[in-house]
């Protein structure tokens, strides 16, 4: 299992460019989530789904837009870049929607806005 | 609501000390569950421990202990004889069921640096 796989790794990105930020698992899971980290704040949550065909939003979802039309993928689109979208994201999945589970991390992308 | 406080930002210590990270949080859940993740220089995140909310008992995994305690709704975490290795940006996090789904709310992480 290649586990939760993120492309780019690294991204630099004019303001008002679009872009999606790829995600996908192998492993089955029907939680997957996007989270943003920025210095000092952790991680927090953009979107998140539960299953294919259905997402909803996090604590930060203003600027991101989402989709899961497979159980595998996941992708985050940027509809209109701007700085304060400079971040390293990060996806993640869990086997279902139980508060128990772990989660599982990708890698992260890097992403500049300039 | 749900809130994860992490209040120390950054910790060195000389290796070989023994080091305390701090978790409290807050959730008016009877069932949830708290997690520790490490997030080494190489960026990735890693899963360390998992704690249900009906499960007080302290764990010992290596140098590794954690401490949990309802009443005072804390989740520290103990590293003995600390290593160089174990520099990294440690994240507390609280989860619940709630809607027909979960959430999971992280604290601010405390970075830790091991001086050799």
């Amino acid at each position: 299992n290649a586990g939760v796989t993120q492309t780019p790794k690294f991204q630099v990105l004019k303001t008002g460019q679009s872009m999606t930020l790829q995600c996908a698992q192998d492993m089955n899971h029907e939680y997957m989530s996007w989270y943003r980290q920025d210095p000092g704040m952790g991680l927090r949550l953009i979107h998140y789904s539960v299953g294919a065909g259905i997402t909803d939003q996090g604590e930060v979802p203003n600027g991101y837009n989402v989709s899961r039309s497979t159980t595998e993928d996941f992708p985050l689109r940027l509809l209109s870049a701007a700085p304060s979208q400079t971040s390293v994201y990060f996806c993640a999945s869990n086997p279902d929607r139980d508060a128990y589970n772990e989660q599982f991390f990708g890698p992260g992308t890097r992403l500049t806005v300039l | 609501a749900q809130k994860v406080t992490q209040a120390q930002t950054e910790i060195s210590v000389v290796e070989k000390e023994d080091v305390t990270l701090d978790c409290v949080y807050e959730t008016r859940d009877t069932t949830y569950y708290l997690f520790w993740y490490k997030q080494p220089p190489s960026g990735e995140l890693v899963f360390l421990i998992r704690r249900n909310s009906f499960d007080e008992q302290n764990e010992i995994s290596g140098r590794y202990s954690w401490n949990f305690q309802k009443s005072t709704s804390s989740f520290n975490f103990t590293i003995t004889a600390s290593q160089v290795v174990d520099s990294a940006v440690y994240f507390c996090a609280l989860s619940w069921s709630g809607a027909g789904s979960y959430q999971l709310t992280f604290g601010k992480g405390t970075k830790l640096s091991v001086i050799p």
